[in-house]
């Protein structure tokens, strides 16, 4: 069974400065997707960046880019010029390609919860 | 991107009484949807999963008799917390991927607290 990981429970960044989070993963697969979610005070889980595993390129959203090594295993998000509503829990997340009924192989990481100081 | 919506945000209960919580595809049909649970401070726990026209998977550990999940349709799922007590309340969120294709992502809906008094 695949497992998440993310080893930092709390984290801070001040405002305008530039934050790394961190997430490693256990899997045998070869082809698999990987998300950073955030979920704000709001609670709804916003999905902030999408990696395909079999893409070598690190996948950029705006401020939001992934450091992503397939071998090993790890998948950190970047934040840049952190903003005071980036402040929420962020959750690393795994997705099997296969089976189709991808929910049940769907792996949260227990999520980091990011401080943004002004 | 997809919308998913759903209702009550939150909900306030009496032991006892039941408790049904909706989760709707606002713009795309949703075959699966699945149902999570949150406690404080922690990560999502799948508790099932819903299957248009068809029975839910439930997660081990997760009382099928009191975790009532119905897919009537492509746009709609609901649970319902049947007989809830103070240790149901928690945050209980759905989520939907779309018919065919995809990105590989799930789109949440905005959560529903519970509290049972």
């Amino acid at each position: 069974a695949q497992t998440v990981t993310q080893s930092q429970p709390e984290m801070s960044v001040q405002e305008a400065e530039t934050v790394t989070l961190s997430c490693t993963y256990d899997t045998s697969e070869s082809d698999y997707y990987l998300f950073w979610y955030k979920q704000p005070p709001s609670r709804q889980m916003i999905l902030v960046i999408r990696q395909e595993a079999y893409k070598q390129q690190n996948a950029t959203e705006n401020r939001f880019s992934v450091n992503f090594q397939k071998a090993a295993k790890s998948f950190s998000l970047k934040i840049s010029d952190s903003q005071l509503g980036d402040a929420a829990m962020y959750f690393c997340a795994y997705r099997s390609v296969w089976p189709d009924n991808y929910g049940q192989n769907f792996v949260f990481g227990p999520g980091t919860r990011l401080s943004v100081l002004p | 991107g997809a919308v998913v919506s759903q209702h009550p945000s939150w909900v306030i209960c009496k032991s006892g009484t039941s408790v049904k919580i909706e989760c709707r595809s606002l713009d795309f049909q949703a075959t699966t949807m699945f149902w999570y649970r949150q406690f404080p401070k922690q990560s999502l726990m799948l508790m099932a999963t819903s299957n248009e026209g068809s029975k839910a998977t439930y997660e081990q550990g997760v009382e099928k008799d009191k975790f009532l999940i119905n897919h009537a349709s492509l746009t709609l799922s609901t649970l319902t917390v049947t007989s809830a007590h103070p240790e149901d309340s928690s945050f209980y969120i759905c989520s939907a991927r779309g018919v065919a294709g995809g990105t590989g992502e799930l789109f949440f809906g905005e959560g529903s607290r519970l509290t049972v008094l």
